[in-house]
């Protein structure tokens, strides 16, 4: 069965330090990953997707299918980082299965 | 463009009472979702549709749950009765649905549901 895991439900870092939200999978075809994001107040919105391979905020992400992991990146974390973080699997028929979301603090 | 609506915003009501609610996608999005978000939890996928037809509901409890998209654009959300389990944060969200493409989904800012 499809599956998202999200091992931290909370993570702290200061400002400048780099940060690593981690994000496992399990699917036996070929997925497609994504990173959304909800600020405090705001909509869920899109973060990245790993088909895209950009950067966006100064976040990455990179499909390993190895580990089947998604982990998202940023190598110096800001204040306004701070929000809730859901990596999500895609599959076709555009049917998509959240993990249960990383509360990240960026700690000034 | 504008975004994805939803009405209520809030709504509670005392379980075994009936709720709706309401979504307008983003024009033109053919794939319109609704999802159950419980605190502390990442959204569940109810139902699915693509256009006026249902892709996925293998997750919607249908002796309780309903949902309907009636002429393929608006959508609403059914609970009757409601049970306390049920409250939640429910989210409608919209994709272009295009074929042999996982999409980008847009997101409504939730209907906040509290049975008591």
């Amino acid at each position: 069965a499809q599956r998202v895991t999200q091992p931290e439900k909370l993570l702290s870092v200061f400002k400048g330090a780099p940060v690593e939200l981690k994000c496992n999978y399990s699917y036996s075809g070929s997925p497609e990953l994504f990173w959304y994001v909800q600020y405090s107040r705001q909509r869920l919105q899109l973060l990245l997707r790993h088909i895209s391979r950009e950067s966006i905020k100064g976040f990455t992400a990179d499909l390993n299918k190895g580990e089947t992991s998604f982990h998202l990146k940023k190598p110096f974390a800001q204040e306004e980082d701070s929000a809730m973080y859901y990596c999500a699997l895609g599959l076709s028929l555009n049917q998509f299965y959240f993990g249960t979301g990383t509360s990240l603090t960026v700690i000034p | 463009e504008a975004g994805v609506a939803q009405s209520p915003r809030y709504k509670i009501i005392e379980k075994r009472q009936s709720v709706a609610f309401w979504c307008n996608p983003i024009s033109g999005h053919a794939t319109l979702y609704w999802y159950q978000q419980i605190l502390g939890q990442g959204p569940k996928l109810l139902i699915q549709f693509q256009n006026n037809g249902v892709v996925d509901d293998s997750q919607l409890p249908k002796d309780r749950f309903s949902a309907e998209r009636l002429k393929g654009v608006d959508s609403t959300l059914k609970i009757q009765p409601a049970k306390l389990e049920d409250s939640a944060v429910y989210l409608c969200a919209s994709s272009l649905g295009l074929a042999g493409s996982t999409d980008t989904q847009y997101f409504g800012p939730g209907t906040r549901l509290t049975v008591l």
